[in-house]
């Protein structure tokens, strides 16, 4: 099965600063078939991007995904209050689909 | 719009079995299939596996074939998983969504609101 290992764990911004977070998978992911998702606390997790750069419908363009092969990443242009959360990346190449341990961005 | 609806939360004791529904609506049940995902406490995601409303194909995680049943009702839009032989380290928020794709599982959108499923003695 593909691991998907996130980076890093933690990262604390501001409001209005950059956030650039990591995604990197134990083999090739095909056809770049990787999604990201944001969870707040006591909520289910919502979909950001699939096929690794595509925004899901209603998703703000500050958020951005690039990537393929291995090394897939998430890019917040400027935080917002209401981004800080936990996001999970999540491949869907091979099965079993498997996720990221997380992300967890915090102020 | 579209969405799904899961059942309320269950309390179960070791070695019984949990049924969790999830109904949609707003769409066109048959034509995307139902991924089920399960979150334990404090824990990450982990997909335990995915059915095709249309034609009833599944595709199960390894870690959970032979305990995990995935069944839908096309009559009444509505999706179930079940896990047999349940243990203290199934306790975990169950959380069905619909998935882009009836020809097998791809990415998840909506996700249902969740249900807590917790083994105790």
């Amino acid at each position: 099965e593909i691991v998907l290992t996130q980076s890093p764990g933690t990262l604390s911004l501001s409001p209005g600063e950059r956030a650039t977070l990591s995604c990197r998978a134990s083999q090739s992911v095909s056809s770049s078939y990787l999604a990201w998702y944001q969870q707040k606390p006591g909520q289910a997790p919502r979909l950001l991007i699939y096929d690794a750069s595509s925004r899901a419908i209603g998703i703000p363009d500050r958020f951005s995904g690039s990537g393929s092969g291995t090394d897939f990443t998430l890019t917040i242009s400027r935080l917002e209050p209401e981004d800080f959360a936990v996001y999970y990346c999540q491949q869907y190449g091979s099965s079993p689909l498997t996720f990221g341990g997380g992300t967890k961005v915090e102020i | 719009q579209v969405q799904v609806v899961q059942s309320g939360a269950e309390v179960k004791k070791p070695g019984a079995s949990v049924k969790v529904s999830c109904k949609a609506s707003g769409y066109i049940f048959t034509n995307f299939g139902i991924s089920w995902v399960r979150q334990a406490p404090g824990q990450g995601l982990e997909w335990m596996g995915w059915i095709s409303p249309y034609n009833g194909n599944t595709n199960y995680a390894q870690k959970f074939q032979g305990r995990v049943t995935m069944t839908t009702d096309t009559s009444t839009s509505t999706a179930y998983m079940e896990l047999r032989s349940l243990r203290s380290d199934d306790t975990a928020v169950y959380y069905c969504a619909r998935d882009s794709s009836s020809l097998g599982p791809k990415w998840f959108d909506p996700w249902g609101q969740g249900t807590l499923v917790t083994v105790s003695s």
